[in-house]
């Protein structure tokens, strides 16, 4: 598809459960981000990817959190033994090096954990 | 900290008027203002922007304006249509810089009755 695509859409997962999220860029898109969107909230930044890169991981907000993008395109985000606090909508977005902030965002995978 | 804040959570407007969001934000780093649209169970699409060195920014029915000295900035949707019901975040960027990445504000669900 011509889109950002991320899977899966739903997740469910049991407290202390490992959950990998997926997401595949534009093609040709070299910047990736990951944006965490708590209910009723705007999305705030998680990590940046500059190609393989990750040039920017501040947002993380705690080491349960991994993201890797090893070959420049697909991206994961791995949150290991979650938390309650983790339910949110997890959200990708893609953008050349040219644009200026106007990223394209995929659906987003709503985790939900219980 | 919040540093872009949108503080109308719900507008609601009759079609064919003016729709105006506002949004203020604390951080004299970001040169670069965006708004985003968003639907249920969709990501954010890009809806307009503004760089720093502009007070004006126009695309049909869209018009953003930024007062960099009163650090805020407002969209105005005008004739609102019933297409238009959405969540409107108002985002900015530090730059390049920075990555590029965004600072989203808590969003305003905006209703247009027909």
């Amino acid at each position: 598809g011509a889109g950002v695509s991320q899977s899966p859409r739903y997740k469910v997962a049991k407290r202390g459960q490992d959950v990998a999220l997926r997401c595949d860029p534009i093609s040709g898109h070299v910047s990736l981000f990951w944006y965490q969107q708590a209910l009723g909230q705007g999305p705030e930044f998680l990590t940046y990817f500059q190609n393989e890169a990750q040039l920017d991981k501040s947002g993380l907000p705690s080491d349960r959190f991994f993201a890797e993008r090893p070959e420049g395109s697909v991206s994961t985000l791995k949150i290991q033994r979650t938390q309650q606090e983790d339910s949110a909508v997890y959200l990708c977005a893609s953008s050349s090096l040219f644009d200026r902030g106007e990223a394209f965002f995929g659906q987003g995978t709503r985790l939900t954990v219980v | 900290d919040q540093q872009v804040k949108q503080n109308s959570p719900s507008l609601s407007v009759q079609e064919g008027r003016i729709s105006i969001l506002n949004c203020d934000y604390t951080n004299s780093m970001f040169d670069y203002f965006l708004w985003y649209k968003k639907y249920p169970a969709e990501g954010p699409t890009f809806l307009i922007s503004i760089s720093s060195i502009k007070d004006k920014n126009e695309d049909g029915r869209f018009t953003v304006f930024l007062n960099k000295s009163a650090k805020h900035l407002s969209l105005h949707i005008v004739p609102s249509q019933p297409g238009d019901s959405a969540v409107y975040f108002c985002a900015a960027s530090e730059g390049k810089a920075a990555g590029n990445k965004l600072t989203f504000g808590g969003g305003t669900r905006v209703l247009v009755k027909p």
